[in-house]
């Protein structure tokens, strides 16, 4: 079956800009998490939601970031006032709820790469 | 507060060799411990994970892993090493009262032929 999709791939923009990075979880996962990867670290956490809404947003560094998630599948991240810093790879995983200790399958990920 | 730690940054052993990837951990109360595997420009693959029951834990492509509660330990193995083995390997924790994973540095593993 299909696995978590995220575009785009490479998103390449200059300081100060707004971005949007799309995520689409596994059919039927109704838990779906965002992380950042920097170069030669491991992912941390930024949002997780149930559903639609945000069971858990304590990772998410400052107000320029935000999620939704209105429909309960595809969500959405966003980056106001992107900053050099802000360059990583953005990571989305999917899982189900309501099973114990249940993993997290992750999509192949956004790059971005701010100027 | 969680934590996972890493301590070897990469690990490099002959094709056929068993080989071990570490992991220590912080959390307080119950850890769920997971395994993930990451490919060049691909994103993180599941390997195993342990949530209870047997501290020998059974994964993907022969991997296995065992939990010491009283080393806080989750070290991942693998009797013979294949050279397609090599990848950037994570450890990950997580508390029964929270769904966000904790991830290590990371281990890069390299297998010589």
């Amino acid at each position: 079956g299909a696995g978590v999709s995220q575009t785009p791939s490479n998103k390449v923009t200059e300081k100060g800009k707004y971005v949007e990075l799309r995520c689409d979880p596994i059919s039927g996962h109704t838990a779906l998490y965002w992380y950042r990867q920097s170069l030669g670290q491991g992912p941390e956490f930024l949002i997780y939601f149930q559903g639609t809404g945000a069971a858990d947003d304590s990772g998410l560094p400052n107000d320029r970031f935000f999620a939704v998630r209105p429909e309960g599948s595809v969500s959405t991240l966003k980056i106001q006032r992107t900053e050099r810093g802000d360059s990583a790879v953005y990571l989305c995983a999917s899982s189900l709820i309501g099973v114990r200790g249940n993993e997290q399958f992750f999509g192949p990920g956004t790059r971005l790469t701010v100027l | 507060a969680q934590s996972v730690a890493q301590p070897e940054d990469q690990v490099n052993v002959a094709e056929g060799n068993p080989l071990t990837v570490k992991c220590t951990y912080s959390v307080s109360g119950n850890p769920y411990l997971f395994w993930y595997v990451q490919y060049p420009n691909r994103g993180l693959q599941f390997l195993l994970k342990y949530i209870t029951g047997d501290n020998l834990v059974k994964g993907s492509y022969g991997f296995e892993a065992e939990f010491n509660k009283s080393q806080t330990s989750f070290h991942l193995k693998k009797p013979s090493a294949l050279v397609s083995d090599s990848a950037l390997y994570f450890c990950a924790v997580r508390s029964e009262d929270t769904d966000k994973l904790i991830f290590g540095t990371g281990t890069r593993l390299q297998v010589f032929p």
